[in-house]
């Protein structure tokens, strides 16, 4: 089984700071994916890293794949309430799609 | 735009008692797969489907069965239910692809609670 280690596991900040959560893994993944849930609701796919070292912005959201493809990181600049979520890393092998994911990171946005 | 539909949206029941929880897209995708989410424990495969009669099993696939009949539909069916299967039931589906980078669709869940 390969794992997938998100941290901090808990993040509460004010509207306005920047963050920077992780995805950690021992594995190498051939692509690795981010999604954001909402509370009653499935996740949403945010962004998919394909190659080693690539870096994907999302408006206010800066995605980068580790040179290893082992590991990735999320930033978030300015961070606003409608940020509130929990975020999922979902890393990939093989050529039928089945993902594994982390544990989630629950991110929540004081106004 | 349906996407994938799940239902029902909420289910309480008693040990013992079998459903099945429906499961159902129009995107065409071949791929389809049934996640578990338990408060601590992220997301749990157990059981996924790469097309029509083809299934196999996930991380945690004991006390579920599953079956593909159509490229639509999913349905998951717990046999003899147990207080342990209470939790979050999430459906979703994708295409199959060489690269192994397509996204998940996701359905909204079924909350089932078993007592």
């Amino acid at each position: 089984t390969q794992l997938l280690e998100q941290s901090p596991q808990f993040l509460s900040i004010q509207e306005g700071e920047n963050l920077t959560v992780y995805c950690n893994s021992s594995s190498v993944f051939s692509s690795l994916q981010w999604y954001r849930q909402e509370p009653g609701e499935g996740p949403v796919l945010l962004v998919t890293v394909v190659t080693g070292g690539e870096v994907k912005k999302l408006k206010r959201l800066t995605f980068q794949f580790g040179d290893a493809r082992k590991d990735s990181s999320l930033h978030i600049t300015a961070a606003q309430p409608g940020d509130t979520g929990l975020y999922l890393c979902a890393g990939a092998t093989g050529a039928n799609s089945k993902l594994t994911f982390g544990k989630g990171i629950t991110l929540s946005v004081r106004p | 735009n349906a996407g994938v539909t799940q239902t029902p949206k909420f289910q309480v029941l008693k040990t013992g008692q079998s459903m099945t929880l429906q499961c159902a897209q129009d995107m065409n995708h071949e791929y389809m797969s049934w996640y578990r989410q338990d408060p601590g424990m992220g997301l749990r495969l157990i059981h996924y489907s790469v097309g029509a009669g083809i299934t196999d099993q996930g991380e945690v696939p004991n006390g579920y069965n599953v079956s593909r009949s159509t490229t639509e539909d999913f349905p998951l069916r717990l046999l003899s239910a147990a207080p342990s299967q209470t939790s979050v039931y999430f459906c979703a589906s994708s295409y199959v692809r060489r690269r192994d980078n397509s996204p998940l669709h996701f359905g909204n869940g079924t909350r089932l609670t078993v007592t």
